[in-house]
């Protein structure tokens, strides 16, 4: 167990539907880090928060917004789902000023 | 052209062989350069990491940097079955965000 919680393990759902995808980050971890895996493209930068603010953006769709919660804990929203959103999601968490994250086992998305 | 390139592979070689997994890069301001290893249906662990050029070793592990021709390279010695995987390199400059590669999926043959 990495310390990095994310759920659900796995979604499916049609195109078109909203769904959130959430995270806690490790204990003392400030920085939520989201990722897109898919197999031609590897791993893609989302977004990234520190201890509640935005901090860095990087390949989000318009379709896709996330937040950082007081407690830490974040969410990934997707919404408009096409078939080409089917990936692997990630959360990785890491301490300020830190060289490595944490990662998550990731949340498997299937667009039906 | 992206920031960071990783032959995808699959490699597969004999137990005990020595693994040799690389990656080029085009942005000279990448300081930090870090290897990540997937096992099937988990999340990225961090293997090895280095700063600037030269080389780490860590057990089995060896990372290697040249920035001068913008390579990294991580070698596995006397691979195990439980090498199999797919190893990630990544890279980052001063800013916040990390560039990964495609990664490399790797099998070792008992």
């Amino acid at each position: 167990d990495s310390g990095v919680t994310q759920t659900p393990k796995h979604l499916i759902t049609a195109t078109g539907q909203r769904v959130t995808l959430r995270c806690s980050p490790r204990s003392g971890d400030l920085s939520v880090y989201w990722y897109q895996q898919s197999l031609d493209q590897g791993l893609q930068f989302l977004i990234q928060y520190y201890n509640g603010e935005e901090r860095a953006k990087g390949n989000i769709l318009e379709r896709f917004s996330a937040q950082q919660f007081p407690d830490l804990h974040s969410e990934l929203n997707l919404s408009s789902l096409e078939l080409g959103d089917s990936a692997l999601y990630f959360c990785a968490s890491s301490v300020p000023g830190g060289l490595g994250y944490t990662f998550g086992s990731g949340t498997r998305l299937t667009v039906v | 052209q992206k920031e960071v390139e990783q032959d995808p592979g699959p490699l597969s070689v004999p137990e005990g062989a020595i693994v040799s997994l690389n990656c080029t890069y085009s942005n000279s301001a990448f300081q930090y350069f870090m290897w990540y290893r997937q096992y099937s249906r988990k999340g990225p662990e961090l293997l090895m990491y280095t700063y600037s050029s030269g080389n780490k070793e860590d057990g089995r592990f060896t990372a290697q940097v040249d920035k001068s021709s913008k390579y990294i390279s991580l070698f596995i010695r006397d691979s195990q079955p439980s090498d199999s995987a797919t190893y990630l390199c990544a890279m980052k400059h001063t800013g916040n965000q990390f560039y990964f590669g495609t990664g490399t999926s790797l099998t070792v043959i008992p």
